[in-house]
């Protein structure tokens, strides 16, 4: 029963460094979604994907790439880190149709990324 | 976009106290869910609520669509229950699942 799971739970980088945040549900849901949290604030999107091969972009997904290459997986690269990627990740995941999600998003614990 | 805001921005309660928090949004949409996020900072998913009312113990929540808002009634509170408390909508326009979030209130419950 692990539902959305992400690693690392932590990591420091320094500046121009490159890492990839890995998520992974077993839910068999085809919509998941990448957040990141600022100190204080709500969550925003990075960025998502419909199912299998399909992304596309969110309201922040400047600086970040992702892939879907199976259902279960929805990794999350920072290709040059940048200290305004400081921030905690988080992996959501839920089951949709006809464009529409109709079940509730579930989180991971997320990850917690300072870029120094 | 959207705008969703969420009241009160801060909330001090004593255990055993009732509260109710607020979340309006300035458009249609087609799904509202309630999320806790507790002092470990992960986030649990407490309503999936377009419209209606649910409830799920000593929580339960209404949204009223037509008039673009939702309540989320926290009854005999406990230090658990402690955490920020967000509100996210998928707006009409827009479409899968994507959830713009309101800034959360801070729900503090003393012993």
């Amino acid at each position: 029963n692990a539902g959305v799971t992400q690693t690392p739970k932590f990591r420091i980088l320094k500046i121009g460094q490159s890492m990839t945040l890995q998520c992974t549900q077993d839910m068999n849901h085809n919509y998941m979604y990448w957040y990141r949290q600022d100190p204080g604030m709500g969550l925003k999107l990075i960025y998502y994907s419909v199912g299998a091969g399909i992304t596309d972009k969110g309201e922040v997904p400047n600086g970040y790439n992702v892939s879907r290459s199976t259902t279960e997986d929805f990794p999350l690269r920072l290709e040059l880190a940048a200290p305004s990627q400081t921030s905690v990740y988080f992996c959501a995941s839920s089951h949709g149709s006809d464009r529409y999600s109709n079940q509730p998003q579930h989180f991971g614990d997320g990850t917690r990324l300072s870029i120094l | 976009g959207i705008q969703v805001e969420q009241s009160p921005p801060d909330l001090i309660l004593q255990e055993g106290a009732n509260s109710t928090l607020r979340c309006n949004f300035s458009d249609s949409v087609n799904n509202l869910q309630w999320f806790h996020q507790n002092p470990w900072g992960q986030l649990i998913n407490l309503f999936y609520i377009p419209s209606g009312t649910k409830q799920n113990g000593r929580l339960s929540a209404t949204t009223v669509a037509t008039e673009r808002y939702s309540l989320l009634y926290i009854s005999s509170s406990q230090t658990t229950d402690s955490g920020v408390y967000f509100c996210a909508v998928e707006p009409e326009t827009d479409s899968w699942g994507k959830l713009q979030f309101g800034a959360g209130t801070q729900v503090v419950v003393t012993p």
